[in-house]
């Protein structure tokens, strides 16, 4: 049974630039989950999909956007990117219900120069 | 105030001992609860769920939840170097698929 996967592992960007982030659920889960954590931190909501629709939003900006694809893939774009969006990003999938225990993926760790 | 807030440590405790991890919550509806362990460079790992008040045991592990309080709790039990982590509490407002919001974690050290 496969877990979350997440592609890539790390990412070097510069500062201005765009990046897409990817992960592909837990066998037989339906939502996607994305959380940003910076260093001795949680990690930051960031955004939900359910249904292939952005479901729920955190506090970031509108350059942070996603995806969610029929077989409940889903992407994270960054647009414009800071030294600040420097993190690991984390996916979580899970399947919605009365007990929405969300499942990480390894994360891709991103760094912005 | 912090939505969820935990101690941030490091809490040190010895091999065999048991380790109390707590944590606050300020929404009061809030529903589902969890514990997650997060070892330096990895991402969380699940170790606990609880939904109602009391304790809920799993080998080692006890969640205890009280709402009326608004305190979540993990007791590890027979500590163990291996169980040296940040350790996560995460609430979700309610059931349902909706956003869960995570504390800032607590460092545990298990000395041998």
């Amino acid at each position: 049974d496969a877990g979350v996967t997440q592609s890539p592992t790390h990412l070097i960007k510069t500062r201005g630039q765009q990046v897409t982030l990817r992960c592909s659920p837990k066998s037989g889960h339906d939502t996607v989950s994305w959380y940003q954590q910076a260093l001795g931190q949680g990690p930051q909501f960031i955004f939900q999909y359910y249904e292939e629709e952005e479901r729920q939003r955190g506090n970031f900006p509108d350059r942070f956007s996603g995806h969610q694809f029929p077989n409940y893939s889903s992407e994270l774009n960054v647009n414009a990117l800071l030294l600040g969006d420097s993190a690991l990003y984390l996916c979580a999938s899970s399947l919605r219900g009365p007990t929405d225990t969300q499942y990480f993926g390894p994360g891709t760790r991103l760094t912005v120069l | 105030q912090k939505e969820v807030e935990q101690n941030s440590g490091p809490l040190s405790v010895p091999e065999g001992a048991i380790a109390s991890l707590n944590c606050t919550y300020s929404d009061r509806v809030s529903q589902s609860f969890f514990w997650y362990r997060q070892y330096s460079g990895k991402s969380p790992e699940l170790i606990m769920s609880i939904y109602s008040n009391g304790d809920k045991e799993d080998g080692r592990f006890t969640a205890q939840l009280n709402k009326a309080s608004q305190y979540v709790s993990l007791l590890i039990r027979d500590s163990q170097p291996s169980d040296s982590a940040t350790y996560l509490c995460a609430v979700s407002p309610r059931t349902g698929g909706f956003k869960t919001i995570f504390g800032a974690g607590t460092r545990l050290f298990v000395k041998a």
